[in-house]
Formats: structure tokens, sequence, C-alpha cells
């Protein structure tokens, strides 16, 4: 069955470093997007990417986030000069091109941590 | 309450047991998405039930929805130690963004 791979699993970044993270959606996919889980709180949305641009992201997808799908295959979510509470789980999503009509596909995601 | 509130927020069982999860949302809906994530993990899509439906299979999960409630749930019959997860109910209305709610944690004894 098709997967969304994500990579690294877990990334340990000192304060004010940037990250990278990585994510390969499904192929036919035309949707992708970012959530992340601070530990044991909810599922938040972060951004959602169509037709190599931002269709939607929510406040608190600020100017210290980018997204990109740098060629065919790879959508990255780049967070620029880390704060202590980014540290959260990070999943990249995508979806059919009927937009969730038949539920989105998750990566395992990736664990960062700040320190 | 927030959108997409599961109750109860924990829940212990036998295996072979049922188990049902709750789950209200406030706004209107698109559909309604079940997701699964064991301890750390990713999440798994279960199962989807579109705003005009009330009831969907899907092997031992059945899910229903009442729109006037703004209420669904989820049932696992015969449960199994395999099925120790975390159950996150999701809605999509006309946007792209799914809202999740807050889990229930189903834990299954042997």
């Amino acid at each position: 069955e098709p997967e969304v791979t994500q990579t690294p699993s877990h990334q340990v970044t000192q304060m004010g470093q940037e990250v990278i993270l990585r994510c390969v959606p499904i192929s036919n996919h035309l949707y992708f997007y970012w959530y992340r889980q601070i530990l044991g709180q909810k599922v938040e949305f972060l951004v959602s990417f169509y037709n190599n641009e931002i269709s939607e992201k929510s406040e608190i997808f600020d100017d210290q986030f980018s997204v990109e799908r740098p060629d065919g295959s790879n959508f990255t979510l780049k967070i620029r000069s880390t704060k202590l509470e980014d540290s959260a789980m990070y999943f990249c999503a995508s979806s059919e091109p009927d937009r969730g009509g038949y539920g989105y596909t998750f990566g395992s995601g990736t664990r960062l941590t700040v320190v | 309450s927030q959108q997409g509130e599961e109750d109860p927020q924990a829940l212990s069982i036998q295996e072979g047991e049922n188990a049902t999860m709750n789950c209200s949302y406030k706004t209107s809906i698109n559909n309604l998405q079940w997701y699964r994530q064991n301890s750390g993990r990713g999440l798994v899509h279960l199962i989807l039930i579109r705003s005009n439906e009330r009831e969907k299979h899907s092997g031992r999960l059945r899910v229903t929805l009442d729109t006037s409630k703004k209420s669904s749930s989820l049932l696992i019959t015969a449960s199994r130690a395999a099925d120790t997860a975390s159950y996150f109910c999701a809605t999509l209305y006309n946007t792209d963004k799914l809202i999740f709610g807050t889990g229930t944690r189903l834990q299954v004894f042997p």
C-alpha cells in the first residue's frame, strides 16, 4: 500500500537553529499538508499546499515557517530560528485530487526536539 | 466544547468486548473521519463518513453520524489487544484543514 515517507524520524536541534523536515507524499496525490502534535495535545493543522503554492495556513504558520516542493517528489517544512515550544511531532499528509474525500494518508512523523 | 471532542478520554476493556467512542463537533461538515494513532507513531486513516451518510461499516468498525446532534460514534467490535491505541475524529468543511478532536485512549487487555 502506498505510504507517505517522512525523514528524519527524530531530529534534535539547538534553539535558534533552522531545521528542514522532509516528506515524500504519495505519487498521484495532489494535496499536501503539514500538521503538528505537541506532546499530549491535539493534532493541529499548519498548512496545505496545492499546485505549488500554499492554499491555506493556520495562525501557527507564521514567518518562521515555510514549505517547498523542490522537485517532483519531495515536500519540505522549514522552521527557522527554532524555539523550545516548536518541540512536537510533525506529520506530513497527502490526499487524493478531491481533497480528503477518501481520507488523508499521514506519514509516521518527525519528532522534533528543540534544546 | 471545542470542535471535535471525543469521549470518553480513556477506555479500558477486555479482549472480545466492544469499544464505543463518541465525537462531538460544532460546525457544519463535509465529512468526518476517524484516525488511529499508536503511541508515538503516525495517524492511520480508519474510515470516512460523508455528511449525507448515517452509518458506515468497515470490517470490525462501525461509524454513525448524526448531523442534527453534530455527533459521531465509532464502534469497534470484538476488540483485540492490537486495537490498543488513541482514536481521533477529525472534521472537514469547505476547507483544506482537518480539525482533530482530543482523542480517546483505548486500552484492550488480553
